[in-house]
């Protein structure tokens, strides 16, 4: 059983669509991560959800917006992509919002072309 | 806000030999220091962590030390091996500011066989 999924593992797209990458967590942790991968492989936290609430946004632009609908499910929609976005984009959980016992998901490589 | 810095960038050892690498951080208010190995194309993966309340950690070959006067950790890795060969992030996470874990920039660590 994966304990943190994310799909897809792929994703290449032309700039200027909207996209979504899903993730879902069984390990019933209650806080759950959007994080970026850069190039240069600089992890950077966008967004953190405890138990469905936003508790850290970032500085990211508004075309990002995360949805939580429980807080085993933690979703990213980007819309109007551009070619700096392109990135691996890792979800993660841990078991509180203290970030203890943080487990990643396996990412999704963007690629905008 | 928190500031992590870690060196060096790149590590190079002989197998059998130890590796250190270190970080500083800034908010006196962090209290979590986890470290995470990332294989190349992997996720990263927790391999072992500190709280404020001590100042040594081991589990066997690996090991972190925490100065909270100085402000700052150490991993330790000792007697190398090539499948140690990866990057490694430090983090620093403050609960006074929702948990946020603030990650170093990471190191290359190649072991040569």
């Amino acid at each position: 059983d994966t304990a943190v999924s994310q799909t897809p593992k792929y994703l290449v797209t032309q700039m200027g669509n909207d996209k979504s990458i899903k993730c879902e967590q069984n390990l019933g942790h209650d806080t759950m991560y959007w994080y970026k991968q850069d190039s240069k492989k600089f992890l950077k936290i966008m967004f953190s959800y405890n138990n469905k609430e936003l508790i850290i946004n970032e500085t990211v632009p508004n075309r990002f917006s995360p949805k939580s609908p429980d807080k085993a499910h933690l979703n990213l929609h980007i819309n109007s992509l551009e070619l700096g976005d392109s990135a691996v984009y890792f979800c993660a959980s841990s078991q509180t919002y203290l970030g203890v016992n943080k487990f990643f998901g396996s990412g999704t490589r963007l690629t905008v072309v | 806000g928190e500031n992590v810095e870690q060196h060096p960038s790149t590590l190079s050892v002989q197998e059998g030999d130890s590796a250190v690498i270190k970080c500083t951080y800034s908010d006196s208010a962090s209290n979590y220091f986890p470290w995470y190995k990332q294989e190349l194309g992997k996720r990263p993966q927790l391999i072992i962590d500190i709280r404020s309340n001590v100042g040594e950690k081991k589990d066997q070959r690996i090991a972190v030390t925490l100065n909270k006067t100085a402000k700052h950790f150490s991993l330790h890795i000792t007697e190398t091996q090539p499948e140690d060969s990866a990057v490694y992030f430090c983090a620093a996470t403050s609960n006074t500011n929702a948990g946020k874990s603030t990650f170093g920039d990471g190191t290359t660590l190649t072991v040569k066989p």
